[in-house]
């Protein structure tokens, strides 16, 4: 299982950008990269996926290069409710077990 | 209403005394998952469940035990409750592989004193 590395904590201001890496240096060639988003006292909740180049949705954007060895999770414009954990998953086909690691921490001050 | 409940929210008990948490989803989802979450170690996933009646360790299995009878309940029991199983405890569910996107609970919060 690709083991993924992220940084234990950022912080940020409301309306700024913010980009969140995840190092997965052994990913494997059918692995795809999954972030969550955990609130407290709430339960992860799915927000991107993604396999290679750029995903976007109404949520976030992620970024993927060329050799996927990281991943770029992109907030635009975040406000005080994106204040949470984000994790970064990468899962290699056939595998059952999704594992979480401790995630980042993100905060963001008015 | 669809989705995926826990219950009880919450649960304190005693040391030695057995405690079974209720996971129920609505979606027929094939997979269900427990983790337990504590502060400095993240979401550690405790059983899983690839069908009915199909169960697998994880990666923090010992102290618990999970059935898997019907599609929509995956129940984790903890025989014998111990201090350090004071935890915050999630379950989760996905349609089919785990590259499927996973659906979580709200949570049970234990407290085993």
């Amino acid at each position: 299982l690709a083991k993924t590395t992220q940084p234990i904590s950022m912080d940020s201001y409301e309306g700024q950008e913010v980009n969140i890496t995840c190092s997965h240096n052994n990913i494997a060639t059918n692995d795809y990269i999954t972030w969550y988003q955990q609130f407290p006292s709430q339960g992860p909740r799915f927000i991107i996926q993604g396999y290679k180049t750029k995903v976007t949705n109404e949520v976030a954007s992620l970024f993927i290069p060329a050799d996927r060895k990281s991943s770029t999770l992109s907030l635009p414009r975040v406000s005080l409710s994106d204040t949470a954990v984000y994790y970064c998953l990468v899962g290699v086909r056939g595998s059952y077990i999704p594992t979480f690691g401790r995630g980042t921490s993100l905060i963001v001050h008015p | 209403d669809a989705g995926i409940t826990q219950s009880p929210r919450y649960k304190i008990t005693e040391t030695g005394r057995q405690v079974t948490l209720m996971c129920h989803q609505t979606w027929s989802h094939s997979y269900m998952f427990w983790y337990r979450q504590d502060l400095g170690h993240g979401l550690r996933l405790i059983y899983y469940s690839a069908a009915a009646d199909i169960t697998d360790k994880g990666e923090v299995p010992d102290g618990y035990v999970v059935s898997r009878s019907k599609t929509e309940n995956f129940p984790l029991t903890l025989e014998s409750a111990t201090r350090s199983q004071t935890s915050v405890y999630f379950c989760a569910s996905s349609e089919r592989r785990w590259e499927e996107k996973l659906f979580f609970g709200s949570g049970t919060q234990l407290s085993v004193l």
